[in-house]
């Protein structure tokens, strides 16, 4: 079974640029996340969605972030305009709503982040 | 709101010895679940264990085992007989109700 996937794996842009992440979920996972992984500490939940639906996104900072699920499969993240303390790991998880293994979230390779 | 703590930043051992890595947790959630990850240092979260809040028993899978006592909200890991492929940061994590909380990971060096 494939896992989950991410693109790109680099990315360097000067900040007020805008840059996009791609992730395609384990087949069959509904639930996909997005999470922000600064230098030396855990990942934090940027936002979660339930096939094409949001079911929280309130930890993302609207202002300059935005996602998509469109067609409730394959998701991307946008930051526009990036700033400095945006450079980060970007890591995208999938988990499946089958009984038994509902919580448990699979992860991506990430997408590092570097804004100059 | 739910909290982890792992105290320990870093931690260097020599291959061969045992390892435990130290994990607490705050919640007031009556069911919940713990993890633990391992990250190398290409960068992907690789999952090892969950446990529930309701199954206290210890489990041991190869050389990892994991000690879940809910009496000192706790879930320690303990390598044994470390190898150098074990380098990597590992996150003990937690879901209540809500999101999943991540510690700040502790570092693990294993030399030869």
């Amino acid at each position: 079974e494939a896992g989950v996937a991410q693109s790109p794996r680099y990315k360097i842009i000067e900040k007020r640029q805008s840059v996009a992440f791609w992730c395609n979920p384990i087949s069959g996972h509904a639930t996909l996340y997005w999470y922000q992984q600064i230098l030396g500490q855990g990942p934090k939940l940027l936002i979660q969605f339930q096939n094409n639906g949001v079911v929280d996104d309130s930890q993302l900072p609207k202002d300059r972030f935005s996602a998509e699920r469109l067609k409730g499969v394959d998701s991307t993240l946008k930051i526009q305009p990036a700033k400095l303390e945006d450079s980060a790991v970007y890591l995208c998880a999938s988990s499946s709503v089958s009984t038994g293994d509902q919580e448990t979230q699979y992860f991506g390779p990430g997408t590092r982040l570097l804004v100059l | 709101a739910q909290k982890v703590t792992q105290a320990q930043t870093e931690i260097s051992v020599v291959e061969k010895e045992d390892v435990t890595l130290d994990c607490v947790y705050e919640t007031r959630d009556t069911t919940y679940y713990l993890f633990w990850y391992k990250q190398p240092p290409s960068g992907e979260l690789v999952f090892l264990i969950r446990r529930n809040s309701f199954d206290e028993q210890n489990e041991i899978s190869g050389r990892y085992s994991w000690n879940f006592q809910k009496s000192t909200s706790s879930f320690n890991f303990t390598i044994t007989a470390s190898q150098v492929v074990d380098s990597a940061v590992y996150f003990c994590a937690l879901r209540g109700y809500s999101t999943l909380t991540f510690g700040k990971g502790t570092m693990l060096l294993v030399s030869p």
